[in-house]
């Protein structure tokens, strides 16, 4: 079935550094999502990504969809002690949403 | 608050056992969606209900079943419960169901003992 890879499974970073996580997969995607998991909270949508090569942005947070539509990255530029949680994409498959295996931020102030 | 309820908040129970998680959707939302979370596993598919219709089944054990009722609040029924199973439930709802936004409830932590 479907599999979702991201990478890195944790980062550590000093508050004020810059953060990338990477969402992989070995088919084409029609869409991806996005979701930030606070520790001990649900799951929330931040974005979704439908188009090739397409770059939102919220704030300090740039998401992109490659040009093949087969990874996707989340980059959080000056991480805030906020910005803590796991990160995981997720992508539309046979009407299931599948979620890949999540990033997990730790800011230190 | 996504607008999603679930009860309970948390549920401790012994192998062999059975429970109901019940889920409250949005108000408006038609699609309810069951996910298990794990620590070894992540974040886990287990079932879509449409307006009362199931629409889509993902790794849901035989020993496990769902039903959405006509206000559209939905339970996940877990039976003869073993150690494993002990997890993360979540539930999250949709407008259509289809290619969306998810709002995720605040999950019932289920622990088998």
């Amino acid at each position: 079935g479907q599999q979702v890879m991201q990478i890195p499974q944790y980062q550590h970073v000093q508050e004020g550094e810059d953060f990338t996580t990477y969402c992989n997969s070995s088919t084409t995607l029609s869409n991806i999502q996005w979701y930030k998991q606070r520790p001990g909270g649900h799951p929330v949508f931040l974005i979704q990504l439908v188009k090739s090569g397409e770059v939102k942005k919220q704030k300090r947070l740039t998401f992109q969809f490659g040009e093949a539509k087969k990874n996707s990255s989340l980059h959080i530029t000056a991480t805030q002690t906020t910005d803590v949680g796991t990160y995981f994409c997720a992508v539309y498959n046979t009407d299931k949403l599948i979620f890949g295996t999540g990033t997990r931020l730790q800011v230190f102030p | 608050d996504s607008g999603v309820t679930q009860t309970p908040k948390h549920l401790i129970t012994a192998t062999g056992q059975r429970v109901t998680l019940r889920c409250s959707p949005r108000s408006g939302d038609l699609s309810v969606y069951w996910y298990q979370q794990s620590l070894d596993q992540g974040l886990q598919f287990l079932i879509q209900y449409y307006n009362g219709e199931e629409r889509a089944k993902g790794n849901i054990l035989e020993r496990f079943s769902a039903q959405q009722f006509p206000d559209l609040h939905s339970e996940l029924n877990l039976s003869s419960l073993e150690l494993g199973d002990s997890a993360l439930y979540f539930c999250a709802s949709s407008a259509t169901g289809e290619l969306g936004e998810q709002y995720f409830g605040p999950g019932t932590r289920l622990t088998v003992t």
